[in-house]
């Protein structure tokens, strides 16, 4: 079973607005990693955030950690409708094993 | 540069038969995952190699799912008597560094259809 829950599953939005997904997980983190995936270009690693760090940003990108509440978001600003895509939250489970767990994914619709 | 590559693309097999699918990942990457994707789902974690020697294959949903990395370059990922279940996209991704903990880059996927 996946640990990492995304949250909303789908989300359709304007150009130009801005677009917001949470992941949630269950054990402690080495690190959570954000992944766009789309028909053209396959899964795509977008950002990493460390366990010590609570914001990263990344171009149009903005990414928070909440280790407390076990939980991420990631903030897109200024969509663009290549931004339509499914975003993965995927972490790194601080057990000494070498999985990477990714959550179910929020398929994002960004309308021109 | 050359990516992670993954042949063949598209599969087909009728239930019962054996099939191998091949990742050939970034030159010098230590690190390679195997991942199974459901329609609609996220990538589920299968097997994780150092380099030759495989360190996790805690994900392989059966013994009828075999993964091996001989020189520890090319992986290939070996389904025996494949099942309808088995129908799923099977992702390759490798990273440079041990344990995975960094970005990993993905292979196109091999689409495998039973039957």
């Amino acid at each position: 079973s996946q640990q990492g829950e995304e949250d909303p599953q789908a989300l359709s939005i304007q150009e130009g607005e801005n677009a917001t997904m949470n992941c949630s997980y269950k054990t402690s983190i080495n690190n959570l990693q954000w992944y766009r995936q789309n028909s053209g270009r396959g899964l795509v690693h977008l950002i990493l955030i460390r366990s010590n760090e609570r914001e990263k940003h990344s171009g149009r990108l903005r990414v928070t950690l909440d280790t407390s509440k076990k939980s991420s978001s990631l903030l897109i600003t200024a969509s663009r409708a290549a931004d339509t895509a499914s975003y993965f939250c995927a972490t790194a489970p601080n057990t000494g094993g070498f999985k990477t767990i990714f959550g179910a994914g929020t398929r994002l619709f960004v309308k021109a | 540069g050359a990516g992670v590559s993954q042949s063949p693309r598209y599969k087909v097999a009728k239930r019962g038969q054996d099939v191998a699918l091949r990742c050939d990942p970034i030159s010098g990457h230590v690190s390679l995952f195997w991942y199974q994707q459901a329609l609609g789902q996220g990538p589920e974690f299968l097997t994780y190699f150092q380099n030759e020697a495989q360190l996790d294959k805690s994900g392989l949903p059966s013994d009828r799912f075999f993964a091996e990395r001989p020189e520890g370059s090319v992986s290939t990922l070996k389904i025996q008597r494949t099942q309808q279940e088995d129908s799923a996209v099977y992702l390759c991704a490798s990273t440079f560094r041990s344990r995975g903990h960094n970005e990993q880059f993905f292979g196109p996927g091999t689409r495998l259809t039973v039957l």
